[in-house]
């Protein structure tokens, strides 16, 4: 069955950086785009970026555009998302997320993983 | 881009029928027919309920049903039972090519 699993979480200082990935388990991983999405503590959902399954196009989110940076390596069947010049706003859980072919929408999430900005 | 808007509580009894509406602009509710609804159970991560306005995945129940009209989609759950009791957040694909996530709904079942 699809399987997400989010790693690399962890506490780190304002300005400094960290990379999350995302192994992917149980489909054609390069079959499909994929999403990173934020969840801050006791707050909504906040799309942050999605490649697209070939690889050829990248889009952000306004409050992360400059700083993060989306990518895919489909040998490795993993996501990741690094994240530069992290600040107190982007404390949150970094939940990864699967589209369909062609689709709009998130299939299926993982677990997460928590992102703790702080000095 | 700016989040759309829904009601932050709506409640009803057991058995009940409630909608929960999600408001947004022209440049992503009304510009496609691209709306989906998801479910947050606390601590647990986001559930699809509902694709492309009005379509259910494999494995959803039939008591949760999608609308549009405008700018502004519609999660109805019929039969309401105790399990819903969650949190319902609307997303939309955008003219841009990105997402956004609507305010999120805390479903109370009394």
């Amino acid at each position: 069955q699809v399987q997400l699993v989010e790693s690399g979480g962890g506490v780190v200082q304002p300005g400094r950086s960290l990379r999350l990935s995302c192994g992917a388990f149980g489909f054609t991983f390069r079959d499909h785009g994929m999403h990173w999405v934020r969840q801050a503590p006791g707050k909504g959902l906040e799309w942050v970026a999605v490649i697209w399954d070939d690889g050829s196009n990248e889009y952000y989110a306004a409050s992360v555009k400059g700083r993060f940076t989306i990518s895919r390596d489909d040998s490795k069947n993993t996501l990741y998302l690094q994240m530069n010049s992290l600040r107190a706003e982007d404390t949150a859980i970094y939940y990864c997320a699967r589209d369909e072919p062609r689709g709009t929408y998130f299939h299926y999430w993982g677990q997460g993983t928590l992102v703790t900005v702080s000095s | 881009q700016s989040a759309l808007t829904q009601l932050a509580s709506v409640s009803g009894s057991s058995g009940q029928s409630i909608t929960i509406s999600c408001t947004g602009t022209s440049s992503d509710v009304a510009a496609y027919n691209y709306v989906s609804w998801y479910q947050q159970h606390p601590g647990k991560a986001p559930k699809l309920l509902i694709y492309d306005v009005n379509r259910r995945p494999s494995g959803v129940s039939n008591r949760f049903s999608g609308s549009k009209s405008g700018n502004t989609a519609s999660l109805t759950i019929s039969g309401l039972r105790p399990e819903d009791e969650a949190d319902y957040y609307c997303s939309s694909y955008t003219i841009s090519s990105t997402y956004v996530f609507g305010t999120g709904t805390q479903v109370t079942v009394l």
